[in-house]
């Protein structure tokens, strides 16, 4: 059972450039997101999906953008990047359309990125 | 703004050793979660609360449901090694609930 699929798991980047963390999962769920994680902070929502076409922003959208055109995939995208986007992304995904309430988040394993 | 405020941040204990993690808000959840994860790989839900007052159990660890709605707590029962991770809480942060907040986290390390 593959779940939720984050690719790539490492990525060292320069200031400046641009990358695609990409997120599938398998699950059929309407509802996915992401989020960073840094240390002491715990897990901050950068944007999420409730279905194909409709995407939101979260707690930390500046500096990443995303689409939703299937069900299925959800990536995330650093336009220029920079020192303070390093950091471990998480994407989920949930089987209930709120994602929240009572829905269960299912993660991906995480992708480390290191912007020097 | 809803904020999630966990404590402790750190909790270093025994085998054997009961403790106490908190959840608290200013904000009423409709609901609380509750995540354990591991060095490596994302969280994993252990359980949601829906009803003020509410108390759910699973094996050694008892969750509550502050009766307001507004915080939550995880007890452990005699801790063992196999319990050692970060413990996130995490409700919803708007009206339609689509989108999840969690609080910074316990980090719970249980030694032999």
């Amino acid at each position: 059972n593959a779940g939720v699929t984050q690719t790539p798991k490492f990525q060292v980047l320069k200031t400046g450039q641009s990358m695609t963390l990409q997120c599938a999962q398998d699950m059929n769920h309407e509802y996915m997101s992401w989020y960073r994680q840094d240390p002491g902070m715990g897990l901050r929502l950068i944007h999420y999906s409730v279905g194909a076409g409709i995407t939101d922003q979260g707690e930390v959208p500046n500096g990443y953008n995303v689409s939703r055109s299937t069900t299925e995939d959800f990536p995330l995208r650093l336009l220029s990047a920079a020192p303070s986007q390093t950091s471990v992304y998480f994407c989920a995904s949930s089987n209930s359309r709120t994602g929240a309430n009572t829905g269960e988040l299912f993660f991906g394993e995480g992708s480390r990125l290191t912007v020097l | 703004t809803q904020l999630l405020e966990q404590s402790p941040q750190f909790l270093s204990i025994q085998e054997g050793e009961n403790l106490t993690v908190y959840c608290n808000s200013s904000s009423v959840f409709s609901s609380l979660q509750w995540y354990r994860q591991e060095p490596g790989e994302g969280p994993v839900l252990l359980v949601t609360v829906v009803t003020g007052g509410e108390v759910k159990k699973l094996k050694r660890l008892t969750f509550q449901f502050g009766d307001a709605r507004k915080d939550s707590s995880l007890h452990i029962t005699a801790a063992q090694t196999g319990d050692t991770g970060l413990y996130l809480c995490a409700g919803a942060a708007n009206q339609a609930g689509t989108a999840l907040i969690f609080g910074k986290g316990t980090t719970l390390s249980v030694s032999s």
